[in-house]
């Protein structure tokens, strides 16, 4: 079973940058891909990017295009999450989550417990 | 980026009532369709996967269905820990993207 667990809380002030960890085990890392999915407060939730855990290409939403950055160590199977400029309006819960094939089809299937980030100055 | 819409945006009912839940999306996405849970406080969970593949663990009242652009969750006999807000998601094309939640109440 896939276990996903995240870094804890961060505050940060406007024009800082975040930086969340997403420690996977419990499957073959580089079987699976991980996205990451932000939820603002009282929000629905967003599709922020992926990477992919075989050679580290990643594909972003463009809503986030040229401030993210998502990284991956395969010697420890964590991913890392960097979100830059931050703003009030990226105060959300930020959720890793991995997604795989099973007989062709693509589902996205465990999810970490998410990291509240709160951008405040 | 393709669009996904529920309807309804919330909904109320009771124990043991079936339940739909509709999701369209502004292009065809073949079978790339899934569906989550969410508790208050809590991740979201996958319910159903291509549409209509129940997850592990995922009770069988829960099904899926629905082709092309027009898919819906169906809750078979609502109980009352399924009080919480669902989400269709399209994994067709990127960007991913979620609809903008059915929140379920169990009176």
């Amino acid at each position: 079973q896939v276990q996903l667990v995240q870094s804890g809380t961060e505050v940060k002030k406007p024009g800082a940058s975040v930086r969340i960890s997403c420690k996977a085990s419990g499957y073959t890392f580089s079987t699976y891909y991980i996205n990451w999915v932000r939820q603002a407060p009282g929000q629905g939730l967003q599709w922020m990017g992926i990477i992919k855990s075989t050679d580290g290409t990643t594909t972003f939403s463009q809503k986030f295009q040229g401030r993210l950055t998502v990284t991956r160590d395969t010697s420890t199977t964590t991913v890392f999450m960097e979100l830059s400029s931050l703003r009030s309006e990226d105060t959300g819960v930020y959720y890793c989550a991995s997604s795989r094939y099973l007989d062709g089809d693509e589902l996205l299937d465990s999810w970490g417990q998410g990291t509240l980030v709160t951008v405040s100055s | 980026a393709i669009q996904l819409t529920q309807s309804p945006s919330s909904l109320s009912a009771s124990v043991g009532d079936r339940v739909t839940i509709t999701c369209r999306a502004s292009q065809a996405i073949r079978n790339d369709l899934g569906w989550h849970q969410q508790k208050p406080g809590k991740a979201p969970k996958l319910l159903i996967y291509a549409v209509s593949n129940l997850q592990s663990g995922v009770p069988s009242r829960f099904s899926g269905s629905g082709s092309g652009t027009d898919f819906t969750l169906t809750i078979s006999s609502l109980q009352p820990e399924d009080s919480a807000t669902y989400y269709c998601l399209q994994d067709f094309d990127y960007p991913w993207t979620f609809g903008q939640g059915t929140k379920v109440e169990v009176k």
